[in-house]
């Protein structure tokens, strides 16, 4: 699976947008782009996936680039209970294990 | 519809003991990990099954067994604990999109 680099912590305001950036420049063809967050102490949360298209469902959207080197994931309102982990992954489609890095730490301050 | 389950919430063991980490889904999904997290760390993959007596290690998977004689059952052994094996442990499954759900984790301290 291809690597990624997320920043370490963001802050956001309440009710504004937040924009999560991921880089995989080292992705393949068939390699997914997976967005999952970890609230304090909870096992992982799904958000969104998505392979070359922009994705959006009720929780976020996902922007991934033309050259599918770097994603970003949207969360439109951000709310205090969105503080969380927001782990950025690349897998492909049929395997059945993720590599998880560290994260990005979103700070959503009042 | 539980999703994925744990058993034991919580557990102390001394070293050298040894016990069982219980995972149950009843989503039907063929794939099943075991994952631990170390305070402040990442997610480290311990042992994964794709099916129904089809096992295989993940990046950790040293002091731990697994077996998979259900579609439901996913059960992490340790053999013989040790202080280094404290962390918290998920288990997750994975979904037609090839989405995992995570259970709500077991927080084993080993003294």
């Amino acid at each position: 699976d291809a690597k990624t680099t997320q920043p370490t912590s963001m802050d956001c305001a309440e009710g504004r947008a937040a924009n999560l950036p991921c880089n995989h420049s080292t992705i393949s063809g068939n390699e997914y782009v997976y967005w999952y967050r970890q609230i304090h102490s909870q096992g992982p949360q799904y958000i969104i996936h998505g392979l070359k298209n922009n994705e959006t469902n009720e929780m976020a959207s996902l922007i991934i680039t033309e050259d599918r080197k770097s994603s970003t994931l949207i969360l439109p309102h951000a709310t205090l209970r969105d503080t969380a982990v927001y782990y950025c992954i690349v897998r492909v489609e049929y395997a059945g294990k993720s590599t998880f890095g560290d994260g990005t730490t979103l700070t959503v301050k009042p | 519809n539980a999703g994925v389950t744990q058993t034991p919430k919580f557990q102390v063991l001394k070293t050298g003991q040894s016990m069982t980490l219980q995972c149950a889904q009843d989503m039907n999904h063929e794939y099943m990990s075991w994952y631990r997290q170390d305070p402040g760390m990442g997610l480290r993959l311990i042992h994964y099954s794709v099916g129904a007596g089809i096992t295989d290690q993940g990046e950790v998977p040293n002091g731990y067994n697994v077996s998979r004689s259900t579609t439901e059952d996913f059960p992490l052994r340790l053999l013989s604990a040790a202080p280094s094996q404290t962390s918290v442990y998920f288990c997750a499954t994975q979904g037609p999109y090839n989405e995992q759900f995570f259970g709500p984790g077991t927080r084993l301290t080993v003294l």
